[in-house]
């Protein structure tokens, strides 16, 4: 039931920014678009979300397409610590359920 | 302020048992969303409670059971326990069911 599509796994070079993808194209105009990671089978972690317009922390960068089929997470300057799988969310706003895909295996090389 | 907890952090049971795992919430938190995780189906939504109410349900069978008390606090329930229930269960709390906080995680085995 998951409602969003990610590349499997991704690398990046320590230092230099991660560019994560995120296909919704189903996404309803209510729908928010969350970001969570989770490193070695630890709970995830909160990240971002946003529902329409571009969206940034101290952890990372959302950039949601004008159409909001899509969006991109970008860590600025990874570390070796940001090494994890990435999952975009959209969230049910009826159900307040959370669909976890498969996530991007994301591996940032020294 | 603490994060979620989840007791125990580990556990080993036999097929047939049944099991209750515990989640502490947040101090706040009125949600409390359960999740399956194993390695061939990721991760699963069971179920989610707010103020003691089960306010959502994923698609697992009667055997996974929850229920949440007045503090909050919440717990989840497998009866006759088979052989693919061993996976990580996890718990998550948010104040109305947006952003979510999960906790460490129950690691069930069953034998």
């Amino acid at each position: 039931d998951a409602k969003t599509t990610q590349p499997t796994s991704m690398d990046c070079a320590e230092g230099r920014a991660a560019n994560l993808p995120c296909n919704h194209s189903t996404i309803s105009g209510n729908e928010y678009v969350y970001w969570y990671r989770q490193i070695h089978s630890q709970g995830p972690q909160y990240i971002i979300h946003g529902l329409k317009n571009n969206e940034t922390n101290e952890m990372a960068s959302l950039i949601i397409t004008e159409d909001r089929k899509s969006s991109t997470l970008i860590l600025p300057h990874a570390t070796l610590r940001d090494t994890a799988v990435y999952y975009c969310i959209v969230r049910v706003e009826a159900g307040n359920q959370f669909y976890f895909g498969t996530g991007t295996s994301l591996t940032v090389i020294p | 302020k603490a994060g979620v907890t989840q007791t125990p952090r580990y556990l080993i049971k036999t097929r047939g048992q049944q099991v209750t795992l515990s989640c502490s919430p947040i101090s706040g938190h009125r949600s409390v969303s359960w999740y399956q995780q194993t390695p061939g189906q990721g991760l699963q939504f069971l179920f989610e409670y707010f103020s003691e109410t089960q306010r959502n349900k994923g698609n697992f069978p009667g055997r996974f059971s929850g229920r949440q008390f007045s503090n909050s606090r919440s717990e989840m329930n497998v009866s006759t326990l088979e052989l693919g229930d061993s996976a990580l269960y996890l718990c998550a709390s948010s104040l109305m069911g947006n952003e979510q906080f999960f906790g460490p995680g129950t690691r069930l085995t069953v034998l």
